[in-house]
Order: structure tokens, then C-alpha cells, then sequence
């Protein structure tokens, strides 16, 4: 089946800084690939995809980067601010079965 | 309001009780999911339901039982713990079409404690 890496499992920031999260899957067949936030105590909420067949996603602050052939893809955020603070999960799919990262812990620091 | 809910929020059992854990989504979706959330663990996928009838079940203990009476509602029924079960319990639902790829919307979860 699919494996998803995440790194780092942390990550610290000034605010105003980039921060960015990488991931790697290992099934050449998953198509799609979400991130969520999860604030404490909160559920797990999507802030960006990416679909197979596009290489580079925006959103505001928040982009999403996808290499095919090297199996890897990133988010990234510019311009943090502390309500950027939270766990980070990538996912990728082929289509019923999403495989999450371990989840990567930002703090902006003000 | 998430579109999806669970219920309860909150769950403590003893190892030898039996409860059950609700899941209600109002975003007309057809597929509905479980998934186990620990500590420093990726998010573990449990089971999967497509239109009612289960797609998935990762090898997951049968003191967990799943049920999905209709496209809105599912249920996870739990019975005879074990202390290494406690976690939150996320439900989530998507729209499983052909041809194309939808995200995950999760409910808030229910932190379970088995004691």
C-alpha cells in the first residue's frame, strides 16, 4: 500500500517568515493530494489540493508544490502569522484509501 | 456546524463495557469513514463505506464493529477495550464519484479513555 513521510515533525517560525512541509508517497498511482490543519482540540480542516496533473497550486499564502516523478510535494506558507500555529497533515490517495503523514507542528512565534 | 457530527464528544469506558459511537453528515455525501488518531501516529484509516456497503476494513480488532444504516449516519460500536484503544475517533465523509478526487471532511471527533 501507500506510505506517506512528513518532515519535519516540527517546525518553528518568526512571524512574518516561510514555513514550508514536505512530503513523499511511494504509490506511483495516487492522483490527489490534500493538506489539512488541525488546530488543538479541533478537527482536522483541508486548506489546499493538489491533483495530479497540475504542478503548482496558490492560495493566498498558502502553495502547494507537486514532482511527480520524484514522488514528493510540498506546502507552503509565506507571511506567517501565529493563528498559522497548528499540525499540518498531508494525504495522498488514488481514491477511496487516504494515507496520512505523521503530521508536522508549526508555532509562530509573534 | 461542520456538516459533520459526532457524538459524544467525550467517552470513558471500563474494558468490559459496550458503547457506540455516532457519526451524522448533512453535506449529502455518500462515502463515510473512521479513522484513529494517536498520539505521534499518522492517522490510521479504519473502515470505509460507499454507498452503505463496506469498501475497507484495514485489519482493524472486532472489538471494533461498524455500522452504516444509510449514506448519512454511521455508527462504530465498541466492546471489550483494550487501554491502548483510547484515542480520538474521527469520522469523515466525501463524495465518492467516478472520475474525480474530493477531500476528506471531518467531523470533531470523540476522545475515547478506556480505563
Amino acid at each position: 500500500g501507500e506510505n506517506v513521510e512528513q518532515h519535519p515533525s516540527t517546525l518553528s517560525v518568526q512571524e512574518g517568515d516561510s514555513a514550508v512541509i514536505k512530503c513523499t508517497y511511494s504509490d506511483s498511482a495516487s492522483n490527489y493530494f490534500p493538506w489539512y490543519k488541525q488546530e488543538l482540540g479541533k478537527r482536522p480542516q483541508l486548506i489546499i489540493d493538489i491533483r495530479s496533473n497540475v504542478g503548482e497550486k496558490k492560495d493566498q499564502r498558502i502553495a502547494v508544490t507537486l514532482n511527480k516523478t520524484a514522488k514528493h510535494f510540498s506546502l507552503h506558507i509565506t507571511e506567517t502569522q501565529p493563528e498559522d500555529s497548528a499540525v499540518y497533515f498531508c494525504a495522498a490517495t488514488t481514491g477511496n484509501q487516504f494515507y496520512f503523514g505523521t503530521g508536522t507542528s508549526l508555532t509562530v512565534i509573534p | 456546524e461542520t456538516g459533520v457530527t459526532q457524538t459524544p464528544r467525550h467517552l470513558v469506558m471500563g474494558m468490559t463495557n459496550k458503547k457506540s459511537l455516532k457519526c451524522e453528515q448533512h453535506l449529502g455525501h455518500n462515502a463515510m469513514y473512521w479513522y484513529k488518531q494517536s498520539a505521534k501516529k499518522p492517522l490510521e484509516l479504519m473502515f470505509v463505506y460507499s454507498l452503505e456497503e463496506r469498501v475497507e476494513n484495514n485489519s482493524v480488532p472486532s472489538r471494533f464493529s461498524p455500522e452504516c444504516p444509510n449514506s448519512s449516519h454511521l455508527f462504530l460500536h465498541l466492546h471489550t477495550l483494550q487501554p491502548e484503544d483510547s484515542a480520538l475517533y474521527l469520522c469523515a465523509s466525501r463524495p465518492d464519484r467516478a472520475g474525480g478526487n474530493s477531500p476528506l471532511h471531518f467531523g470533531n471527533g470523540t476522545r475515547l479513555t478506556v480505563t
